[in-house]
């Protein structure tokens, strides 16, 4: 079966704009959780989504948003872009709970 | 909220050694440990996971153990094999307002020489 899949693989981006990644989880998953991978924080939580409401946020600034449709599919956004964002973001997908499926991510470059 | 730690950092074997990840996580209500794999350029890859009713789980030549007395939970890799080469994640997943976010340890570099 398909596994989770995360548009684009790579954004350059410049500083102040803003950005909207796309994951696609996997067919029945309901949940879908979002994950902020640098190499200084490691793999940080950011929101994670079940049925189009969000369940959970991690302790990150209003900039970081996302939204769940009623596919399951998610969006999340971050606006006025800084340096510090560029990092690999990080989608994953569950069925109810457990067993967690991560797609491939996004690198995003801040300049 | 919960704290998973994990080590080593590095961790550098020969072919056909054993591998031992041990990590530790601070909520004693936590109830499910997976472990990820993750190469370079790829997305972290589910190997094992553990629930707290379970005390060890074997895949082939990959084995969990949990001590929830402790509050410990280690991966046992055996006969391993150059392509084992990765980043190793351990985590525990929240519980009550947290369900549904998992705390992921640093990571573990396992580096097999042929």
């Amino acid at each position: 079966k398909a596994g989770v899949t995360q548009t684009p693989r790579y954004l350059i981006k410049t500083r102040g704009q803003q950005v909207t990644l796309s994951c696609s989880p996997i067919s029945g998953h309901r949940s879908v959780s979002w994950y902020q991978q640098t190499p200084g924080q490691g793999l940080q939580f950011l929101f994670e989504y079940f049925s189009e409401t969000q369940r959970n946020k991690g302790n990150f600034p209003g900039r970081f948003s996302g939204r769940q449709f009623s596919n399951s599919r998610s969006e999340m956004n971050v606006s006025t872009l800084e340096l510090g964002d560029s990092a690999l973001y990080l989608c994953a997908s569950s069925r109810g709970g457990d067993g967690y499926t991560f797609g491939s991510g996004t690198r995003l470059t801040v300049v | 909220g919960e704290n998973v730690e994990q080590h080593p950092s590095t961790l550098s074997v020969q072919e056909g050694d054993s591998a031992v990840i041990k990590c530790t996580y601070s909520d004693s209500a936590s109830n499910y440990f997976p472990w990820y794999k993750q190469e370079l350029g790829k997305g972290p890859q589910l190997i094992i996971d553990i629930r707290s009713n379970v005390g060890e789980k074997k895949d082939q030549r990959i084995a969990v153990t949990l001590n929830k007395t402790a509050k410990h939970f280690s991966l046992h890799i055996t006969e391993t094999q150059p392509e084992d080469s990765a980043v190793y994640f351990c985590a525990a997943r929240g519980r009550g307002s947290t369900l549904g976010r998992l705390y992921f340890g640093r990571g573990t570099q396992l580096t097999v020489w042929p």
